[in-house]
Protein backbone atom coordinates (compact mmCIF):
# COMPACT_ATOMS: atom_id res chain seq x y z
CA UNK A 1 0.00 0.00 0.00
CA UNK A 2 1.65 3.19 -0.94
CA UNK A 3 1.63 6.59 1.14
CA UNK A 4 0.19 8.39 -1.66
CA UNK A 5 -2.69 7.85 -3.82
CA UNK A 6 -2.95 8.15 -7.46
CA UNK A 7 -5.20 6.60 -10.63
CA UNK A 8 -4.26 3.46 -12.10
CA UNK A 9 -4.75 4.96 -15.26
CA UNK A 10 -5.52 8.27 -16.97
CA UNK A 11 -6.52 8.10 -21.28
CA UNK A 12 -6.72 11.08 -23.41
CA UNK A 13 -6.97 11.82 -27.15
CA UNK A 14 -4.13 13.71 -28.72
CA UNK A 15 -4.30 17.49 -28.10
CA UNK A 16 -6.87 16.67 -24.73
CA UNK A 17 -6.00 18.16 -21.47
CA UNK A 18 -5.44 15.38 -18.91
CA UNK A 19 -4.74 15.96 -15.04
CA UNK A 20 -3.07 13.53 -12.76
CA UNK A 21 -3.51 13.66 -9.17
CA UNK A 22 -1.68 12.35 -5.94
CA UNK A 23 -3.29 12.25 -3.06
CA UNK A 24 -1.37 12.27 0.46
CA UNK A 25 -1.77 13.57 4.45
CA UNK A 26 -0.63 16.85 5.94
CA UNK A 27 2.07 14.60 7.20
CA UNK A 28 3.77 14.62 3.51
CA UNK A 29 1.93 16.26 0.33
CA UNK A 30 0.41 19.21 2.90
CA UNK A 31 3.83 20.48 3.78
CA UNK A 32 6.44 19.46 1.68
CA UNK A 33 6.94 19.75 -2.32
CA UNK A 34 6.18 17.29 -4.35
CA UNK A 35 7.73 15.42 -7.52
CA UNK A 36 6.32 14.02 -10.39
CA UNK A 37 8.12 11.09 -12.76
CA UNK A 38 8.07 9.87 -15.98
CA UNK A 39 8.76 6.56 -16.86
CA UNK A 40 8.57 5.46 -20.53
CA UNK A 41 8.24 1.38 -21.10
CA UNK A 42 11.36 0.22 -19.00
CA UNK A 43 13.50 3.23 -18.91
CA UNK A 44 14.67 4.96 -15.91
CA UNK A 45 12.56 7.68 -14.67
CA UNK A 46 12.80 11.34 -15.55
CA UNK A 47 12.12 14.56 -13.38
CA UNK A 48 9.17 16.54 -15.27
CA UNK A 49 8.11 18.42 -12.28
CA UNK A 50 8.75 19.54 -8.59
CA UNK A 51 6.43 21.61 -7.23
CA UNK A 52 5.23 24.19 -9.68
CA UNK A 53 8.67 24.24 -11.86
CA UNK A 54 9.92 22.69 -14.90
CA UNK A 55 12.84 21.01 -15.28
CA UNK A 56 15.54 21.84 -17.73
CA UNK A 57 14.33 20.08 -21.32
CA UNK A 58 10.42 19.85 -20.37
CA UNK A 59 7.81 20.66 -22.60
CA UNK A 60 5.78 23.46 -21.12
CA UNK A 61 2.62 21.48 -21.61
CA UNK A 62 3.56 20.34 -17.71
CA UNK A 63 2.96 22.15 -15.51
CA UNK A 64 2.06 20.67 -11.57
CA UNK A 65 -0.27 22.56 -8.75
CA UNK A 66 -1.18 21.55 -4.83
CA UNK A 67 -4.04 22.26 -3.18
CA UNK A 68 -4.09 21.28 0.59
CA UNK A 69 -3.06 17.66 0.40
CA UNK A 70 -3.58 17.11 -3.31
CA UNK A 71 -0.87 17.50 -5.73
CA UNK A 72 -2.12 17.50 -9.74
CA UNK A 73 0.44 16.99 -13.10
CA UNK A 74 -1.26 18.99 -15.75
CA UNK A 75 -0.54 17.42 -19.46
CA UNK A 76 -2.28 20.33 -21.56
CA UNK A 77 -2.17 19.40 -25.35
CA UNK A 78 -1.24 16.00 -24.74
CA UNK A 79 1.04 14.07 -27.29
CA UNK A 80 2.07 10.58 -28.35
CA UNK A 81 5.68 10.57 -26.34
CA UNK A 82 3.78 11.68 -22.94
CA UNK A 83 2.19 8.05 -22.96
CA UNK A 84 3.56 6.38 -19.59
CA UNK A 85 3.49 6.09 -16.49
CA UNK A 86 3.83 8.50 -13.80
CA UNK A 87 4.66 8.83 -10.37
CA UNK A 88 4.59 11.77 -7.42
CA UNK A 89 6.68 11.74 -4.68
CA UNK A 90 7.70 13.66 -1.41
CA UNK A 91 8.97 14.03 2.01
CA UNK A 92 6.90 12.53 4.94
CA UNK A 93 7.82 13.79 7.89
CA UNK A 94 6.04 11.28 10.51
CA UNK A 95 7.85 8.51 8.61
CA UNK A 96 10.94 10.41 8.42
CA UNK A 97 11.40 8.84 4.41
CA UNK A 98 10.66 9.81 0.63
CA UNK A 99 7.34 8.08 0.17
CA UNK A 100 6.00 7.54 -3.38
CA UNK A 101 2.75 7.10 -5.28
CA UNK A 102 1.62 4.01 -7.03
CA UNK A 103 1.72 5.51 -10.58
CA UNK A 104 -0.68 6.23 -13.00
CA UNK A 105 -0.56 5.31 -16.68
CA UNK A 106 -1.29 7.38 -19.00
CA UNK A 107 -2.48 6.20 -22.34
CA UNK A 108 -2.71 8.51 -25.49
CA UNK A 109 -6.02 7.10 -28.03
CA UNK B 1 24.93 18.56 -17.20
CA UNK B 2 24.54 15.84 -14.36
CA UNK B 3 25.56 12.32 -14.84
CA UNK B 4 24.62 9.69 -12.48
CA UNK B 5 26.03 5.78 -13.57
CA UNK B 6 25.55 2.99 -11.26
CA UNK B 7 27.53 -0.22 -11.35
CA UNK B 8 27.70 -3.04 -9.41
CA UNK B 9 24.93 -5.00 -9.79
CA UNK B 10 24.00 -8.93 -10.62
CA UNK B 11 23.04 -11.75 -9.91
CA UNK B 12 23.59 -12.96 -6.41
CA UNK B 13 22.32 -15.75 -3.82
CA UNK B 14 20.12 -15.09 -0.99
CA UNK B 15 21.89 -14.09 1.91
CA UNK B 16 24.76 -13.09 0.36
CA UNK B 17 25.81 -9.41 -0.09
CA UNK B 18 26.60 -7.19 -2.99
CA UNK B 19 27.45 -3.09 -2.73
CA UNK B 20 26.30 -0.73 -5.46
CA UNK B 21 28.59 2.12 -6.88
CA UNK B 22 26.79 5.60 -7.82
CA UNK B 23 29.72 8.00 -10.28
CA UNK B 24 28.06 11.29 -9.99
CA UNK B 25 29.34 14.23 -12.37
CA UNK B 26 27.82 17.38 -13.79
CA UNK B 27 27.10 18.86 -10.12
CA UNK B 28 28.73 19.70 -6.80
CA UNK B 29 28.58 16.13 -5.27
CA UNK B 30 28.75 17.10 -1.98
CA UNK B 31 26.15 20.03 -1.48
CA UNK B 32 23.59 17.28 -2.44
CA UNK B 33 21.41 14.49 -1.09
CA UNK B 34 22.11 10.95 -3.25
CA UNK B 35 19.24 8.02 -2.64
CA UNK B 36 18.66 4.92 -4.10
CA UNK B 37 15.53 4.08 -5.16
CA UNK B 38 14.53 0.80 -6.66
CA UNK B 39 11.96 -1.31 -9.05
CA UNK B 40 10.82 -5.00 -8.50
CA UNK B 41 9.80 -6.73 -11.89
CA UNK B 42 6.41 -5.09 -12.81
CA UNK B 43 5.90 -3.30 -9.58
CA UNK B 44 6.06 0.59 -8.83
CA UNK B 45 8.72 3.15 -7.41
CA UNK B 46 10.45 2.07 -3.83
CA UNK B 47 12.65 4.01 -2.16
CA UNK B 48 15.26 2.37 -0.49
CA UNK B 49 17.18 5.12 1.15
CA UNK B 50 19.10 8.01 1.40
CA UNK B 51 22.20 10.18 2.66
CA UNK B 52 21.87 14.08 3.08
CA UNK B 53 24.49 16.32 1.66
CA UNK B 54 27.35 17.85 4.06
CA UNK B 55 25.26 20.74 5.04
CA UNK B 56 22.62 18.49 6.45
CA UNK B 57 25.51 16.08 8.19
CA UNK B 58 25.39 13.63 5.50
CA UNK B 59 22.46 11.56 7.64
CA UNK B 60 20.94 8.71 6.24
CA UNK B 61 17.74 6.80 6.34
CA UNK B 62 16.06 3.99 5.32
CA UNK B 63 13.19 1.94 3.82
CA UNK B 64 11.53 -0.28 6.56
CA UNK B 65 12.48 -3.18 4.54
CA UNK B 66 15.96 -2.63 4.12
CA UNK B 67 16.75 -1.06 7.35
CA UNK B 68 19.53 -3.09 9.26
CA UNK B 69 20.62 -5.02 6.13
CA UNK B 70 21.92 -1.83 3.75
CA UNK B 71 23.81 1.13 4.46
CA UNK B 72 24.39 3.98 2.22
CA UNK B 73 27.51 5.78 2.18
CA UNK B 74 29.20 8.73 0.05
CA UNK B 75 32.93 9.63 -1.04
CA UNK B 76 32.40 13.16 -2.20
CA UNK B 77 36.19 13.31 -2.83
CA UNK B 78 35.24 10.71 -5.23
CA UNK B 79 31.67 11.73 -5.87
CA UNK B 80 30.41 8.28 -5.48
CA UNK B 81 27.85 7.20 -3.66
CA UNK B 82 27.14 3.53 -2.21
CA UNK B 83 24.82 0.87 -0.99
CA UNK B 84 25.97 -1.55 0.49
CA UNK B 85 23.34 -4.72 0.25
CA UNK B 86 23.80 -7.22 3.11
CA UNK B 87 21.42 -10.28 3.61
CA UNK B 88 19.86 -10.40 0.74
CA UNK B 89 16.40 -11.39 0.19
CA UNK B 90 14.81 -12.71 -3.18
CA UNK B 91 12.24 -9.76 -2.62
CA UNK B 92 15.54 -7.49 -3.06
CA UNK B 93 15.04 -8.54 -6.69
CA UNK B 94 15.19 -4.95 -8.76
CA UNK B 95 16.20 -2.63 -10.29
CA UNK B 96 18.36 -0.04 -8.66
CA UNK B 97 18.17 3.48 -9.52
CA UNK B 98 20.65 6.53 -7.93
CA UNK B 99 19.06 9.75 -7.28
CA UNK B 100 20.11 13.34 -6.36
CA UNK B 101 18.62 16.60 -5.25
CA UNK B 102 19.73 19.18 -2.46
CA UNK B 103 15.91 18.70 -0.66
CA UNK B 104 14.70 15.34 0.01
CA UNK B 105 11.62 16.47 -0.79
CA UNK B 106 11.60 15.62 -4.72
CA UNK B 107 14.70 13.82 -6.83
CA UNK B 108 15.89 16.12 -9.70
CA UNK B 109 18.06 13.19 -11.53
CA UNK B 110 18.09 9.75 -12.16
CA UNK B 111 21.07 6.91 -13.19
CA UNK B 112 20.09 4.54 -15.57
CA UNK B 113 19.56 2.14 -13.11
CA UNK B 114 21.56 -1.46 -12.42
CA UNK B 115 19.47 -4.68 -11.95
CA UNK B 116 20.06 -6.70 -8.77
CA UNK B 117 18.66 -10.53 -9.17
CA UNK B 118 18.82 -12.16 -5.91
CA UNK B 119 18.53 -15.99 -6.77
CA UNK B 120 20.00 -19.11 -5.39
Amino acid sequence: QSALTQEASVSGTVGQKVTLSCTGNSNNIGTYTVGWYQQISHDAPKTVMFGNSLPSGIPDRFSGSKSGTTASLTISGLQPEDEADYYCSTWDFSLSAQVFGGGTKVTVL
Amino acid sequence: EVHLVESGGGLVQPGRSLRLSCTASGFIFGDNAMSWVRQAPGKGLESVGFIRGKAYGGTTGYAASVKGRFTISRDDSKSIAYLQMNSLKTEDTAVYYCTSGYYLDYFEDWGQGTLVTVSS
